[in-house]
């Protein structure tokens, strides 16, 4: 029962450079979501996918891309880490659309803890 | 633009009390709302779902209203255990991918 697994779990970058953060579910679900959480904030929606090979950008998309290639990854790309991407990072996905009238649950993985210096 | 707001933001309560947390929003024009434990280090995990036409949802020892025309949610927990020590989130789905969090409730018990 693995769910939504992220990885890393934690990584520490300097101003500048690239990473990429991974999610991977086994639940065979088509939509996916990268939040980013911040003291104070609650959870932001980045980006999201309703299938393989879709993106589309959520409230705060600047200074991130993301890929689907394979329906059960869901890639978060930083091109050039910045100190205020400094954050905890959330995968989610989930069977039906979030907010289409259904009563299917998002799951969430564990998060990645982003800091950079 | 949808606010969502819990009070209190941190609470701390002997075990075997029950309890209320509380969720306001502003704007009624939702689908459903959704009741989050998050535990330090770990992701969100959905304790309760409530369509937009429903009032309540109930799950085991836990119990979500939900009052639109008010703009108001609780989370009821009855005999609070040191388990439910987590950080509860209210969520308001508003339409496709319009998840609006508010920011938590820290609820600690103590045995």
């Amino acid at each position: 029962n693995a769910g939504v697994t992220q990885t890393p779990k934690f990584r520490v970058l300097k101003t500048g450079q690239s990473m990429t953060l991974l999610c991977a579910q086994d639940m065979n679900h088509e939509y996916m979501y990268w939040y980013r959480q911040d003291p104070g904030m609650g959870l932001r929606l980045i980006h999201y996918s309703v299938g393989e090979g879709t993106t589309a950008k959520g409230e705060v998309p600047d200074g991130y891309n993301v890929s689907r290639l394979k329906k059960q990854n869901f890639l978060l790309g930083l091109e050039s880490a910045a100190p205020s991407q400094t954050s905890v990072y959330f995968c989610a996905s989930s069977y039906s659309i979030a907010g289409g009238g259904s009563n299917q649950p998002q799951h969430f993985g564990d998060g990645t803890r982003l800091s950079i210096l | 633009k949808q606010e969502v707001t819990q009070i209190p933001a941190a609470l701390s309560v002997p075990e075997g009390e029950n309890l209320v947390l509380n969720c306001s929003f502003t704007d009624s024009a939702i689908y459903n709302l959704q009741w989050f434990r998050q535990d330090p280090g770990k992701g969100l995990t959905s304790l309760l779902l409530i369509q937009s036409s429903q009032r309540e949802q109930t799950s085991g020892r836990l119990n979500a209203s939900l009052d639109k025309s008010s703009g108001r949610s609780t989370l009821y927990i009855a005999a609070s255990q040191p388990g439910d020590s987590a950080t509860y989130l209210c969520v308001l789905i508003q339409g496709a991918q319009k998840l609006v969090f508010g920011q938590g409730t820290r609820l600690t018990i103590n045995p």
